[in-house]
């Protein structure tokens, strides 16, 4: 079983550019999570998709990030305009919508570095 | 909301025992999770408590006491692989499973 991917693995963009970056959580995981770490504090919720619907993005730090999982399979996290303090490590995870739905399977992450 | 709080930092020796605390205070409370994040890689899930009690699964094991609004992760034996940090995570609120992170103990095993 393929875990759960991410790209791209590294970004490096200038303030006021736009990133997206990607997620494809395992087949079959209706929750799919966006996290942010920031030089090593709590890794901080963003949003909760279940399938295609935003279940929560209490999370979100503002209407500079958008993300979308047409069709419910693989997600996109956009910021647009990038500023500086977006910097930082960007998880995704999923878990199954039933049985260890409290397991979340993480993927490598973004590492992205807003210049 | 939730909150979370856990010690920044544990040094322990390789061999020995070590117990990294959580505690939490949350509404609508499901359970405390725990993983475990190695520099530059993801978060690994470790274990999940929803009732009160000890869960162990080989060398690790996860205690959890809703009354108090606490738990710990203990790691015995420990090895040098086990230098990571450690999070602690709450899943509560009325929506959808949404779990929330404590800030992390970076553990630190030493010969």
């Amino acid at each position: 079983e393929a875990g759960v991917t991410q790209f791209p693995s590294h970004s490096v963009i200038e303030k006021g550019q736009t990133v997206t970056l990607r997620c494809d959580p395992i087949s079959g995981h209706d929750n799919l999570y966006w996290y942010r770490r920031v030089m090593g504090k709590e890794i901080k919720f963003l949003l909760h998709f279940v399938k295609e619907s935003k279940q929560d993005e209490s999370g979100m730090p503002n209407n500079r990030f958008l993300a979308e999982r047409t069709g419910g399979t693989y997600s996109t996290l956009k910021v647009q305009p990038a500023e500086l303090e977006d910097s930082g490590v960007y998880f995704c995870a999923s878990s199954p919508r039933t049985g260890r739905g409290y397991e979340q399977y993480f993927g490598p992450g973004t590492r992205l570095t807003v210049t | 909301g939730q909150s979370l709080e856990q010690p920044s930092e544990v040094t322990a020796v390789e061999g020995a025992i070590v117990q990294i605390n959580c505690t939490y205070q949350t509404s609508g409370f499901y359970g405390l999770s725990w993983y475990q994040q190695h520099d530059g890689g993801a978060p690994t899930f470790l274990s999940y408590n929803a009732l009160d009690g000890l869960e162990e699964t080989g060398r690790f094991s996860s205690f959890l006491s809703r009354s108090d609004s606490y738990g710990y992760l203990l790691l015995q034996e420990l090895q040098m692989k086990d230098s990571a940090s450690y999070f602690c995570a709450v899943r509560a609120g009325g929506g959808y499973q949404k779990v929330t992170f404590g800030t992390g103990t970076k553990l630190q095993v030493i010969p």
